[in-house]
């Protein structure tokens, strides 16, 4: 089956910290993987996407993403954390038609 | 470009009462998608279109919904009757057939008292 695992529903972080989301998916085949991210009141913008080639991938606003496929992950990343990064980000892995999102993780930023 | 846009922003209804949620995708999309966010279920995909056929409603959950997308640009949500159950976040994306690069609308919020 078919599914996006995001195992952090809520994480706090200080301002100027690092950050990483954990994203774990199950796909048939070759995932197409993306990082939304919702502010509170907004809908979803993408951050970044992967679809192949460079594992590693750079996506706005300073963020960043790992594809291990070994691993069946895909963890969002960043080196030092804002406080306008506070908001909820969703994993998504899909094919060409349509996407399946994980549940999300919220991040709190404390100054 | 303006962007997805949905509308209303907000609907208050009673249980019973038709509800409309419209959308607009950004121009040049020919795949829109419906989704619904909920605090238990999370974004739950409900149905989605592809040069305004729809592909897949096994994500809408009853009779009681049906989407309608007669040109490609505008689509329609429909809830009848409406349950207290049906509130939530209903967000419309659009995108570039096999791109999948999906483009949030910002949602329209229902409550059905």
């Amino acid at each position: 089956a078919q599914s996006v695992t995001q195992p952090d529903i809520h994480i706090t972080v200080s301002e100027g910290a690092s950050l990483e989301l954990r994203c774990n998916y199950s796909y048939g085949a070759t995932p197409y993987l993306f990082w939304y991210v919702q502010s509170p009141g907004q809908g979803l913008q993408l951050l970044l996407k992967y679809f192949s080639g460079d594992t590693l991938v750079q996506g706005i606003k300073g963020f960043e993403a790992e594809f291990k496929r070994s691993q069946s992950s895909f963890n969002l990343r960043k080196p030092s954390v804002h406080w306008s990064d506070a908001a909820e980000y969703f994993c998504a892995v899909g094919n060409t038609d349509k996407l399946i999102f994980g549940t999300g993780t919220r991040l709190q930023v404390f100054p | 470009d303006a962007g997805v846009i949905q509308s209303p922003r907000h609907e208050v209804t009673e249980m019973g009462q038709e509800v409309t949620l419209r959308c607009k995708p950004i121009s040049g999309h020919n795949s829109l998608f419906w989704y619904r966010q909920t605090m238990m279920r999370g974004l739950e995909l409900l149905i989605y279109f592809n040069n305004n056929v729809p592909i897949d409603d096994s994500g809408m959950p009853e009779d009681r919904f049906s989407a309608k997308m007669p040109n490609a640009s505008f689509s329609t949500l429909k809830i009848q009757p409406s349950e207290p159950r049906d509130s939530a976040v209903y967000f419309c994306a659009s995108s570039f057939l096999g791109d999948n690069e999906q483009f949030f609308g910002p949602g329209t919020r229902l409550t059905v008292l």
